[in-house]
């Protein structure tokens, strides 16, 4: 079986510009986490949605949103790019999630690395 | 809120010793915690995952341990290989609001052939 897929690998963007990134969950798995990673840092959290709804967000600004469809895919979007914008941004994705106090086992994709000059 | 602390940094260390890795948290009311390893511009693999009722887990020649009352787990690592040079890093779900993993920075291991 597959795991978890992201697109692009890399991307190069400029301060100002607009990014998406996209993220296909293993079969069956219908909740997606989104964590960046900055250079020798510890990935942070993002958001988590389950069930195509918002179930979770990190402390980030406003320019970051996100968005699962049907399928259970998910995309992230970061608007107005800032250099400290460039990291390696990870999805997971897991069986269920979203109640407060339940997890579920994370399998993370090999991540999209997004370079901003 | 939840903070993720590892010791050490970096570990270099001859292949076939046994060692190490240490992961503190400054909540203990975590629900379970979860090793992984990354690899250099890679993603991150689960090795292994402690809900918060059991005290260790091992897999192969990984056994990992879990103290809440004293906010640590190890990562214990059995005649280590080249292969296992990687960085390690521990992430605790406390359940909180946000419903995201808190991750440390990170050990970065090179095991020398």
């Amino acid at each position: 079986d597959a795991g978890v897929t992201q697109s692009p690998t890399h991307l190069i963007k400029t301060r100002g510009q607009q990014v998406t990134l996209r993220c296909s969950p293993i079969s069956g798995h219908k909740s997606v986490s989104w964590y960046q990673q900055v250079l020798g840092q510890g990935p942070q959290f993002i958001f988590q949605y389950y069930e195509k709804e918002e179930r979770g967000r990190g402390n980030f600004p406003d320019r970051f949103s996100a968005r699962q469809f049907p399928n259970y895919s998910s995309e992230l979007n970061v608007n107005a790019l800032l250099l400290g914008d460039s990291a390696l941004y990870l999805c997971a994705s897991s069986l269920f999630g979203g109640r407060a106090g339940t997890y579920y086992e994370q399998y993370f994709g090999p991540g999209t690395r997004l370079t901003v000059t | 809120k939840q903070e993720v602390t590892q010791i050490p940094a970096a570990l270099s260390v001859p292949e076939g010793e046994n060692l190490v890795l240490n992961c503190s948290f400054t909540d203990s009311a975590i629900y379970n915690l979860q090793w992984f390893r990354q690899d250099p511009g890679k993603g991150l693999t689960s090795l292994l995952l402690i809900q918060s009722s059991q005290r260790e887990q091992t897999s192969g020649r990984l056994n990992a341990s879990l103290d809440k009352s004293s906010g640590r787990s190890t990562l214990y690592i059995a005649a280590s290989q080249p292969g296992d040079s990687a960085t390690y890093l521990c992430a605790a779900y406390s359940g909180g609001g946000a419903d995201g993993l808190t991750f440390g920075k990170g050990t970065h291991l090179i095991i020398q052939p």
